[in-house]
């Protein structure tokens, strides 16, 4: 059974450091790995999509990494702003047959301190 | 686009009741999906649809819980006789699968409040 673990739960820097958030998964048998922000009493947000054969993404200050084979991803946040606040979670789309959905880990709070 | 449209965003219901929620996908979005969320957890999957077929659901849906997708457009999801279990976020994602890596995209949720 796949599980995805993010570790810190919640982690305060202040504003404009470069931060790094992980993810770890126990099986390596994906499609995809996906990156979120939740805003309180909000939805998802999608940041970044890694494909399996990718070993990264970049979307303006976030870059995503991805180690199949170690079951780890990163989100690298650059120069933290007070509006990156929120909860950040990873998600995998196991590759088992017929597999659809996406197993996300507890997700890490963020807080930016002006 | 739109974005994935969910209605209500809240409903405050008294054990017993049943509630029915709906989805409205992304326009052509063939994939269809249902997660909850409590508190401080990641969502976790109910079910899902590809086009109208109903094609898995998780041990989490029990016999209460009913969805659909009749038109392969929007969808419900049905609680019968609630419980105070049933307090969560319950949220709706799609996505386009042309058989490639596609993200999921979310609503912002209906959160279920069980008195």
């Amino acid at each position: 059974k796949q599980e995805v673990t993010q570790i810190p739960a919640a982690l305060s820097v202040p504003e404009g450091e470069n931060l790094v958030l992980n993810c770890s998964f126990t099986d390596s048998a994906i499609y995809n790995l996906q990156w979120f922000r939740q805003d309180p009493g909000k939805g998802l947000t999608s940041l970044l999509l890694i494909q399996s054969s990718q070993r990264e993404q970049t979307s303006g200050r976030l870059n995503a990494s991805l180690d199949k084979s170690s079951g780890r991803s990163t989100l690298y946040i650059a120069a933290s702003q007070p509006g990156d606040s929120a909860t950040y979670l990873c998600a995998v789309r196991p590759s088992s047959q017929g597999a659809q959905k996406l197993v996300f880990g507890q997700g890490t709070r963020l807080t930016i301190n002006p | 686009d739109t974005g994935v449209s969910q209605d209500p965003r809240h409903k405050i219901t008294k054990r017993g009741q049943n509630v029915t929620f709906r989805c409205d996908p992304i326009s052509e979005h063939n994939r269809l999906y249902w997660y909850r969320q409590t508190l401080g957890q990641g969502p976790e999957f109910l079910t899902y649809f590809q086009n109208e077929a109903q094609l898995e659901k998780s041990r989490l849906l029990s016999d209460r819980f009913s969805a659909e997708r009749p038109k392969g457009s929007f969808s419900t999801l049905e609680i019968q006789r609630t419980e105070q279990g049933d307090s969560a976020m319950y949220l709706c994602a799609s996505s386009l699968e042309q058989g490639g890596n596609q993200p999921q995209h979310f609503g912002d949720g209906t959160r279920l409040s069980i008195l």
